[in-house]
């Protein structure tokens, strides 16, 4: 049972314009969410965060939404740039008694941004 | 702050070996959590380590095992290694006032 999703495999946009991720969640006790960008053959590196008491957080070019009546989040980054091009994961964790640190991860979604 | 870092980046073993990969943590983190990452099935928590003990497991065979020493560092063990064990072997270290992970670049398995 996939609890964290993302739907779309891929994603290309034009530079300059705005990308939207979006990822999607099934289990109600995930209550911190995260964004990771990856290369090929490397770790992922974290982007952006966002608690479920707020519905907004914004890093830069970074913003993420979540509605958490829609169990819904989205990666928005404006503008794209190429050095954006790379695979984009949700993951998603839940305050529960032992740890807060397992992540559940989505599959993933390629982003390319053409210049 | 140097990032995390993990030992070997790549390996190859045969099946039914065992293996020992190693990782680093960001100085000053003191949870270090392990994740696989194939192509079929993403990635996948393996456990947490916090101040040497297990705090959280995924849902993984025996075969992977784990430790964290006193300085932080961990190590995991996966022994009779199959086939399908080949993945790229991921780390990931958080503060104590923090739920947000840095992951090392990794070690690529490969069974043959």
């Amino acid at each position: 049972d996939q609890q964290v999703k993302q739907n779309s495999p891929s994603l290309s946009v034009q530079e300059g314009r705005i990308s939207i991720l979006n990822c999607d969640y099934t289990n109600s006790m995930f209550d911190y969410f995260l964004w990771y960008k990856k290369y090929p053959a490397e770790g992922p590196t974290f982007l952006i965060s966002i608690s479920s008491i707020k519905d907004k957080n914004e890093d830069g070019r970074f913003t993420v939404f979540l509605n958490k009546s829609a169990k819904h989040l989205s990666l928005h980054i404006v503008p794209s740039q190429p050095g954006d091009s790379a695979v984009y994961f949700c993951a998603a964790s839940a305050n529960s008694g032992g740890s807060n640190y397992k992540l559940t991860f989505g599959k993933g979604t390629l982003l390319t941004v053409n210049p | 702050k140097a990032g995390v870092t993990q030992t070997p980046r790549y390996l190859i073993k045969t099946r039914g070996q065992q293996v020992t990969l190693s990782c680093s943590p960001i100085s000053g983190h003191r949870s270090v959590s392990w994740y696989q990452q194939t192509p079929g099935q993403g990635l996948q928590f393996l456990f947490e380590y916090f101040s040497e003990t297990q705090r959280n497991k995924g849902n993984f065979p025996g075969r992977f095992s784990g430790r964290q020493f006193s300085n932080s560092r961990s190590e995991m063990n996966v022994s009779t290694l199959e086939l399908g064990d080949s993945a790229l072997y991921l780390c990931a270290s958080s503060s104590d006032n923090s739920r947000e992970q840095y992951f090392g670049p990794g070690t690529r398995l490969t069974v043959t």
